[in-house]
């Protein structure tokens, strides 16, 4: 199976900062990367599809970037709302499943 | 609006099963893919299953292969899953997640509330 991880597991950030995530596959998932944030108590929210496509509605500020092995989460101009925490999926086998990577927490 | 309601989740002994429902509406249920994921308390998300939109394709994470399967009613617009022989490890919140595709793309756009499930003796 495609493993997945994410660095850091945890940051601090302030507001206004640029902030940048970090998921890496075990294997090339070419540019079938997913970002989602999710906050206490709730679901999941899609931000990032193929690595670097906007959800719609989700503020410019987010965007992502990478193929292959490395990408990147990044929010720029951090808003309090963005406390939360990131977490990578790949997409691109469903044989071997449809991974999450271990997320990130920013803590405004 | 796009809305997802998981429903049955509750408490059950090592062992036992379960099954959970997901209602769907607002789309057109019958033409995209859906997923189930689950998130055991303070852990990340762990995708477990996906169904196509025909039903034909089904595919599931390790962890629960040969013991959980998913399925899918469109003339009620319900995807299921059967969980058997559950496991204390199998205590998480259970999501209901749609795919923006009809064969599964891995995205997931839209997320039900997630229903409770508890395996303990």
């Amino acid at each position: 199976d495609i493993q997945m991880t994410q660095s850091p597991s945890s940051l601090s950030a302030s507001v206004g900062d640029r902030v940048t995530i970090t998921c890496r596959a075990s294997q090339t998932i070419y540019n079938y990367l997913n970002w989602y944030q999710q906050k206490p108590g709730k679901a999941p929210k899609l931000l990032i599809y193929v690595a670097s496509n906007l959800q719609s509605g989700v503020p410019s500020r987010f965007s992502g970037s990478g193929s292959g092995t490395d990408f990147t989460l990044t929010i720029s101009n951090l808003q309090p709302e963005d406390f939360a925490t990131y977490y990578c999926q790949q997409s691109y086998s469903a044989p071997q499943g449809f991974a999450f990577g271990p997320g990130t927490k920013v803590d405004i | 609006q796009v809305q997802l309601v998981e429903s049955g989740g509750g408490v059950v002994r090592p062992g036992r099963s379960l099954r959970l429902s997901c209602a769907a509406s607002g789309f057109i249920f019958s033409s995209l893919a859906m997923h189930w994921v689950r998130q055991a308390p303070g852990k990340g998300p762990e995708w477990l299953a996906v169904i196509s939109s025909d039903g034909s394709a089904k595919y599931y994470a390790d962890s629960v292969k040969g013991r959980f399967t998913i399925s899918r009613d469109d003339s009620k617009n319900t995807v299921y899953m059967q969980m058997n022989s559950l496991r204390t490890e199998d205590t998480a919140v259970y999501y209901c997640a749609r795919d923006p595709a009809a064969i599964p793309s891995g995205e997931c756009d839209h997320w039900g509330q997630g229903t409770l499930v508890t395996v303990s003796s």
